[in-house]
């Protein structure tokens, strides 16, 4: 079993819709909590730590389920920019950043 | 301010040569990391210097690959003899560490792509 698993799509969603990934990891001990946005051949890039009581940004929002050992993102208002790889990320350490990674979830926004 | 660099973006060798790769992590990061990305699969770590020490280095494949980080600045990571299953793209991170900033954000370079035949 992967210890971060994730849907790996593709999602291909209408531009303005609201679409929502999930993901699910196998260490309970894990620490903290990410997504990360890739663009095709270039670097990831941290899009938003997660924390239990949920978070938001714009129009992300991140949660996370500690008990089901589960975190999801939802994009609402979806654009064209936000086309990418999603990587749910986790870290199961304290001090450091040695994370471990999902394969990605690809999403398209169709015009 | 500059990102972190790598160099080269994209090197392709035969098996049995010698690869090195270079990283430059954003200036003032005592931390610097090696990821990797083989084909189809996710992201890996690979090691973690701090400042020139090597801090954790589970995730290196086998002795083929060696890291160095001379001075506590750059980075190389070397593979020798290249086999066909090291191909893959080669990130590097850098960031300041939890005693000076608890985002746990890693700051990727672009990676260098490796591909041997």
């Amino acid at each position: 079993r992967k210890e971060v698993e994730q849907d790996p799509g593709p999602f291909n969603v209408p531009e303005g819709a609201t679409v929502a990934f999930n993901c699910t990891y196998s260490n309970s001990a894990s620490q903290s909590f990410f997504w990360y946005r890739q663009d095709c051949r270039k670097e990831p890039k941290l899009l938003m730590s997660v924390y239990s009581s949920g978070n938001e940004d714009g129009r992300f929002t991140a949660q996370l389920n500690r008990a089901s050992q589960y975190i999801s993102l939802l994009i609402r208002d979806s654009k064209l920019s936000d086309s990418a790889t999603y990587l749910c990320v986790v870290n199961m350490n304290f001090g450091n950043e040695k994370l471990t990674f999902g394969t990605g979830t690809r999403l398209t926004i169709i015009p | 301010e500059a990102g972190v660099t790598q160099f080269p973006s994209h090197s392709v060798i035969e098996k049995g040569q010698t690869v090195t790769l270079r990283c430059d992590p954003i200036s003032g990061h005592d931390n610097l990391y090696w990821y990797r990305r083989v084909m189809g699969k996710e992201i890996k770590f690979l090691l973690h210097f701090v400042k020139e020490s090597k801090q954790d280095e589970s995730g290196m494949p086998n002795n083929r690959f060696l890291a160095e980080r001379t001075g506590g600045t750059y980075s190389t990571l070397k593979v020798q003899p290249a086999e066909l299953e090291d191909s893959g793209v080669y990130f590097c991170a850098s960031s300041q560490g939890f005693g000076r900033s608890n985002t746990g954000e890693l700051f990727f370079g672009e990676g260098s792509r490796l591909t041997v035949l």
